[in-house]
Formats: structure tokens, C-alpha cells, sequence
């Protein structure tokens, strides 16, 4: 498969709790997002890497959200202390030009 | 701040019927994406519009861009159920000064009935 892929797939936590999901992106884009998206909404733009650099971080990312792409390769999203309100859809797409997502992690946070 | 609108929300058709769902945008902006979405699925690339008057097609959708009005358009010919989907449409936030993601629409929650 070349497509983007994320893992875990889903991850139910308990409020408190550290999480970290990872993206894998097509091998060839340079560049990697992360988004969130909640029911019934459209995706939100949290952050965005060119290679290993991160760019650029939406006032969506709270403190207690890290992102990581070490090797320019695959990445990583933390989310520390996990609230109730962290529950949604984390996706993760990559592009050269137009973005390709991936199928995304739900988080679960009791 | 971008933000884009997009109408309906909500949508139930009959099969064979055509509709047109609208996506405004209010800042400039010369790149615009429409993306489908499956139940519990990831998004699903459909057109990719980069300039005035672009215009694409595939099968019954169609999509065309009017960056003068900040206006794009999803036209559905003759719909079938397979194409009940939930579509967004996406914003090229750089393009207006911002960060280098997309600024979604709300979605149209489309259903095709028999």
C-alpha cells in the first residue's frame, strides 16, 4: 500500500492520559499535516511539516499537544494529559502538491 | 481569518436528479480542493481547482472555480446512490497570507434515494 497510513487506527483513553498516534506518509511528499476533525465539522488544520522542519502550528495546538517528524519522514502527534474535549478524528495527509489523507486515528477520551 | 462556507449542509435527492452544492470563500485564494467522505472513512480526493475558470469533471460530478467571486460549484448529473457521501470543500490557506494548510467547509451531507 502507498498510501498514507496512521496507526492505531482507534484508541479509546481515560481523561489524563498521555496518547501518541503516528503517520506514515507516501514516501516521496516532503510535506506532512496534521488535522482534527469532530463530528459532523469539516477537518481543522493543526500543524504542518516540510521535511523535519515544522512550520507552522494553528492556535488550535494547545500546550499540551506535540508534534514530531524527526527524519522527514514519519510522524508523530502527542497529546498530553487528554481531555474530554480531545475526542475526534486525528488525520494526517502528506502532499507534494494536492493533499492526500490518511484514514486517521478516532481517540476515545473517557 | 479564512473561512469558507459551503450550502447545503444537507442534502437529499432522488436518483436521476441534478444539483449544484455551492462553497464560498472569503479571502483571495487561487487553489481550491473538493474532497469526499465516506461514513468513518478517510477523505478522498476529488478535483483539484488552481486557477479562474477552471473547470473538471469526473463521471457525474463537476466542479468549477470562480476565484473573482470566491465561488466554487459541485454540480451532480443524473445522481446514483454510490454517490452519497459527505463533500468538502478545502481552502489553500497560503495563497491569502496564511499558514500552509487547508481551511475546510462544514461539509454536504449528501443523500441519494432510489
Amino acid at each position: 500500500d502507498t498510501g498514507v497510513s496512521q496507526d492505531p487506527r482507534h484508541k479509546i483513553t481515560k481523561r489524563g492520559q498521555n496518547v501518541t498516534f503516528r503517520c506514515d506518509p507516501i514516501s516521496e511528499h516532503n510535506r506532512l499535516y496534521w488535522y482534527r476533525q469532530t463530528l459532523g465539522q469539516g477537518p481543522e488544520f493543526l500543524t504542518y511539516f516540510q521535511n523535519e522542519a515544522q512550520l507552522e502550528k494553528s492556535r488550535l495546538l494547545s500546550d499540551r499537544f506535540s508534534a514530531e517528524r524527526p527524519k522527514g519522514s514519519f510522524s508523530t502527534l502527542e497529546i498530553q494529559r487528554t481531555e474530554q474535549g480531545d475526542s475526534a478524528m486525528y488525520l494526517c495527509a502528506s502532499s507534494l502538491g494536492p493533499q492526500f489523507f490518511g484514514p486517521g486515528t478516532r481517540l476515545t477520551v473517557l | 481569518e479564512l473561512k469558507v462556507e459551503q450550502n447545503p449542509l444537507f442534502l437529499s435527492m432522488q436518483e436521476g436528479k441534478n444539483y449544484t452544492i455551492y462553497c464560498n470563500y472569503s479571502t483571495t485564494s487561487d487553489r481550491l480542493y473538493w474532497y469526499r467522505q465516506d461514513p468513518g472513512k478517510s477523505l478522498e480526493s476529488l478535483f483539484v481547482l488552481l486557477s479562474n475558470g477552471a473547470v473538471k469533471q469526473e463521471g457525474r460530478l463537476m466542479a468549477s472555480l470562480d476565484t473573482k467571486a470566491r465561488l466554487s460549484t459541485l454540480h451532480i448529473t443524473a445522481a446514483v446512490h454510490d454517490l452519497s457521501a459527505t463533500y468538502f470543500c478545502a481552502v489553500d490557506n497560503i495563497s491569502g497570507g496564511g499558514a500552509d494548510g487547508l481551511t475546510f467547509g462544514k461539509g454536504t451531507h449528501l443523500i441519494i434515494q432510489p
